[in-house]
């Protein structure tokens, strides 16, 4: 089994700074995938970072990077330079191997303001 | 098609009415899956299609929920004398194989009333 917490409800950023969105999750599977997705208010997941758990090296996607911290069961998403198209809806999700079958948090709601 | 497509957007359904959400999943997508996601909170697993076969419904709430995909492609997730918990908004995912990048569609917002 597997589970997924996010304990910041909701988050702002100034436009152009730089945010951290925490993560923790738990599972007894020995390889594992990780997820950050966002969610507009259209509700539309899209896919933002993947990790793999057996891959040492941090993902990035251009503004986007995560701290994966896999002793601590941590992985936390780093937004650089934030834009007002940002604020949405994130959630940290995690698969068992390479399946599909995600495991979601409860989300935290960023804001990014001008 | 362009991306995953789920219909209606919205549905309003008395308590104990039987609804059916469909999925439109992109073409040649094997992987299809279904979740549920109750306001303000993350969505959770309901079901997975590989092809026609439907491999895992560990998260279906109970029985009154059936979910089919009978040519591989198109899905159907009915719900049967809908209750008021299970409002929600219901999101349907599909991807070329099970260990690639799910594609979701814009789910149904279902309100039983």
């Amino acid at each position: 089994a597997q589970t997924v917490t996010q304990s910041q409800p909701e988050m702002s950023v100034q436009e152009a700074e730089t945010v951290t969105l925490s993560c923790t999750y738990d599972t007894s599977e020995n390889n594992y995938y990780l997820f950050w997705y966002k969610q507009p208010p259209s509700r539309q997941m899209i896919l933002v970072i993947r990790q793999e758990a057996y891959k040492q090296q941090n993902a990035t996607e251009n503004r986007f990077s995560v701290n994966f911290q896999k002793a601590a069961k941590s992985f936390s998403l780093k937004i650089s330079d934030s834009q007002l198209g940002d604020t949405a809806m994130y959630f940290c999700a995690s698969a068992a191997n390479a399946g599909n079958m995600l495991t979601f948090g409860g989300g935290t709601r960023l804001m990014v303001k001008p | 098609g362009a991306g995953v497509s789920q219909s209606p957007r919205y549905k309003v359904a008395k308590r104990g009415q039987d609804v059916a959400l469909r999925c439109d999943p992109i073409s040649g997508h094997v992987s299809l899956f279904w979740y549920q996601q109750a306001l303000g909170q993350g969505p959770e697993f309901l079901t997975y299609f590989q092809n026609e076969a439907q491999l895992d419904k560990s998260g279906l709430p109970s029985d009154r929920f059936f979910a089919e995909r009978p040519e591989g492609s198109v899905s159907t997730l009915k719900i049967q004398r809908t209750q008021q918990e299970d409002s929600a908004v219901y999101l349907c995912a599909s991807s070329l194989e099970v260990e690639t990048e799910a594609f979701f569609g814009q789910g149904t917002r279902l309100t039983v009333v």
